[in-house]
């Protein structure tokens, strides 16, 4: 497994506060993407990078937004927290991109009041 | 837009048994890769194995093997000999070059002792 870690593991927010979620991964991927799972979704891409600097949205990406400044790190952040973002949060990361096998973090319960 | 379909919500199977979890895709793509990905209690994505579409022989690892028929587009797992840590929430997912990573809903598979 790749290594990678997400903060925290589980965080209660209210409505309408800024949040953070943090992926740190060792293993020098250039890949990096974060996706949230729901009940009778599966997994959803929210955003992801193909490297420093560089980041794209994904299919759910309305509230969220990332930064990528150096290999290692992708935060997610939600700027005003919604009930609706109440949901299992994963980074994922690749070394190369297109079909290369993702492979993912812990996972982050969020829950939005 | 791709689509994966898993049709299983939920499988069980006796320990010792064999059990098939089903998955259908649609593509217009000719060169892909599909996975299949277990998610445990633990909340963790762990990649189980992995087919790529130009390979006529099946992928195993181990105890678990897939039965890939491209033209039907479809890619089932079978998991030999069950054990009780098998039991996990598994997801099918589809990638290609011009695509990012999409997954099933999800089987939820339950072993019994």
């Amino acid at each position: 497994d790749a290594g990678i870690t997400q903060s925290p593991r589980h965080k209660v927010t209210e409505t309408g506060t800024p949040v953070t979620l943090r992926c740190h991964q060792t293993e020098n991927h250039r890949y990096m993407y974060w996706y949230r799972q729901d009940p009778g979704h599966g997994l959803r891409l929210i955003h992801y990078s193909y490297g420093v600097q560089d980041t794209n949205k994904g299919e759910v990406s309305d509230g969220y937004s990332v930064s990528r400044s150096n290999t290692e790190d992708l935060p997610l952040t939600l700027e005003s927290a919604a009930s609706s973002q109440t949901s299992v949060y994963f980074c994922a990361s690749s070394v190369a991109g297109a079909t290369d096998t993702q492979y993912f973090g812990p996972g982050t319960r969020l829950t939005v009041l | 837009a791709q689509t994966v379909t898993q049709s299983q919500p939920e499988m069980s199977v006796q320990e010792a048994e064999t059990v098939t979890l089903s998955c259908t895709y649609d593509t217009s793509e000719s060169d892909y890769y599909l996975f299949w990905y277990k998610q445990p209690p633990s909340r963790q994505m762990i990649l189980v194995i992995r087919q790529e579409a130009y390979k006529q022989q099946n992928a195993t690892e181990n105890r678990f093997s897939v039965n890939f028929q491209k033209a039907a587009k479809s890619f089932s797992l079978k998991i030999s000999d069950s054990q009780l840590g098998d039991a996990a929430m598994y997801f099918c997912a589809y990638r290609s070059s011009g695509s990012r990573l999409t997954f099933g809903e999800g089987t939820q598979l339950t072993v019994n002792p």
